[in-house]
């Protein structure tokens, strides 16, 4: 059965870092791209970034282009989310979801990061 | 940017078919494949239709997908409403680069 575990979320201050976990298994973690979405509360679904299968490749949003790195370790069947600079905005639940042929086929729960003095 | 446009909210009774609309800002959205999401409150999204118009094992075939160049748009219909419908839906596609990108979201109301 294909899980993946986010963990990592919860209270920071403005310019704070906080490093997202998602953990994978029940399949082949290193043939997949993955990607990272986040949830502002109420509001709609936000890529962040995507990283290959092998990790030599990576994009982001402009809204954290600079800010946050998305990596990888295969051996660990986990995926991370670096993210430094964190402003109010970035308050929202982080989704990581494999990707599919460009669509996400399996999503984890969620971690809720909140960006508050 | 590539952008997609979805209405705020939808709402229909039990027993009848709903359509959801997802239209491009720029290009052609059939480019690329659109795919639509559900999302109950408190939840993960869960797809719903891949690839325009393919359900996944275990959606049921009241939802079906379709694309409509004309328009530069994709639809979502649900047909035989049922109370658990009721969620946001989300149409997603992606870029050059590979990068997905979402419509705003919309809410159905089934009452």
């Amino acid at each position: 059965e294909v899980q993946l575990v986010e963990s990592g979320g919860g209270l920071v201050q403005p310019g704070g870092s906080l490093r997202l976990s998602c953990a994978a298994s029940g399949f082949t973690f290193s043939s997949y791209w993955m990607h990272w979405v986040r949830q502002a509360p109420g509001k709609g679904l936000v890529w962040v970034s995507r990283i290959n299968s092998d990790g030599s490749s990576t994009s982001y949003a402009d809204s954290v282009k600079g800010r946050f790195t998305i990596s990888r370790d295969n051996a660990k069947n986990t995926l991370y989310l670096q993210m430094n600079s964190l402003r109010a905005e970035d308050t929202a639940v982080y989704y990581c979801a494999r990707d599919r042929d460009s669509w996400g086929d399996y999503w984890g729960q969620g971690t809720l990061v909140t960006v508050s003095s | 940017n590539f952008m997609l446009t979805q209405p705020h909210s939808v709402s229909e009774s039990p027993g009848k078919t709903v359509t959801i609309s997802c239209t491009g800002s720029s290009g052609s959205i059939a480019s690329n494949y659109v795919q639509w999401y559900q999302q109950r409150p408190g939840s993960a999204p869960t797809t719903v239709i891949y690839e325009d118009n393919q359900r996944p094992s275990g959606v049921p075939d009241r939802f079906s997908g379709s694309i409509d160049s004309s328009s530069n748009s994709a639809s979502l219909t649900i047909s035989g409403l049922k109370t658990e419908d009721e969620a946001d839906y989300y149409c997603q596609s992606y870029d050059s680069s590979s990068a997905w990108v979402f419509g705003g979201g919309t809410k159905l109301t089934v009452l």
